[in-house]
C-alpha cells in the first residue's frame, strides 16, 4: 500500500514563526502535492513538484515556499507565519495521471 | 477551463437508504475523475475512480458512480447507508496535466 506519512498531526506556532510541514512518500511517485483545506473552500493548492527540485505555483502560493531535494520527500514552509495560515494541510503524492494518495493533514494553528 | 460543482454541500440520509451525492464537472479534455472520502481528521482516502474505460465504476464499501459524458456528471451512490458512511465526500477530475481540480465537498449524514 501507498503511505504518505506528515510530520506532525497537529502544531502550534506563535506569528512570525518559521514553520515546516514535512511529507514522506514510499511509493516512488514523480509527484508531490500540498494543499490548504478550509471548511466551505475545498483543497486549495499550495505547491506541487513533478521531480527532485522541480516546484510550480499553485492557487495560493503567497507566504508559502517549498523544497524537494529528494524523491520521497516534500516540505512546505511558511517562512513567517501568520493567523490567516491556521488551517489543515494535506500532503499528497501521485504517479503521472494517476489518482492522488493523501497523508493523515497537519492541523496548523496560528496564534 | 476545468471546474467540479458538488451540487449539494450538505446531505442527510437513514441507515439502510440509499445514498446520492452529486457532482457536474467541466473540462475541455477527457478527464479522469475521481471520488474521495475524508472522515474526521483524517486525509483523503480514494472511493472510486474513472479514467476512461468502463462508464459504471465500482469502488470501496459498497459505493460506485456513473460517467455520463452527455450530462457532464459523475454522481456517487450507494445502495444502503451505513453509519459508518458518515463523512465528507469530494469529488476531483484531472486532465492529463499535474493539476487535479476538488469539488468543495458534501457532508454526508447517517441518521439512525
Amino acid at each position: 500500500d501507498v503511505k504518505v506519512t506528515q510530520s506532525s498531526r497537529y502544531l502550534v506556532k506563535r506569528t512570525g514563526e518559521k514553520v515546516f510541514l514535512e511529507c514522506v512518500q514510499d511509493m516512488d511517485h514523480e509527484n508531490m502535492f500540498w494543499y490548504r483545506q478550509d471548511p466551505g473552500l475545498g483543497l486549495r493548492l499550495i505547491y506541487f513538484s513533478y521531480d527532485v527540485k522541480m516546484k510550480e505555483k499553485g492557487d495560493i502560493p503567497e507566504g508559502y515556499s517549498v523544497s524537494r531535494e529528494k524523491k520521497e520527500r516534500f516540505s512546505l514552509i511558511l517562512e513567517s507565519a501568520s493567523t490567516n495560515q491556521t488551517s489543515m494541510y494535506l500532503c499528497a503524492s501521485s504517479s503521472r495521471n494517476n489518482e492522488q494518495f493523501f497523508g493523515p493533514g497537519t492541523r496548523l494553528t496560528v496564534l | 477551463a476545468q471546474s467540479v460543482t458538488q451540487l449539494d454541500s450538505h446531505v442527510s440520509v437513514s441507515e439502510g437508504t440509499p445514498v446520492l451525492l452529486r457532482c457536474n464537472y467541466s473540462s475541455s479534455y477527457s478527464p479522469s475523475l475521481f471520488w474521495y472520502v475524508q472522515h474526521p481528521n483524517k486525509g483523503l482516502q480514494l472511493l472510486l475512480k474513472y479514467t476512461s474505460a468502463a462508464t459504471l465504476v465500482k469502488g470501496i464499501n459498497g459505493f460506485e458512480a456513473e460517467f455520463k459524458k452527455s450530462e457532464t456528471s459523475f454522481h456517487l451512490t450507494k445502495p444502503s447507508a451505513h453509519m459508518s458512511d458518515a463523512a465528507e465526500y469530494f469529488c476531483a477530475l484531472t486532465s492529463g496535466t499535474y493539476k487535479y481540480i476538488f469539488g468543495t465537498g458534501t457532508r454526508l449524514k447517517v441518521l439512525a
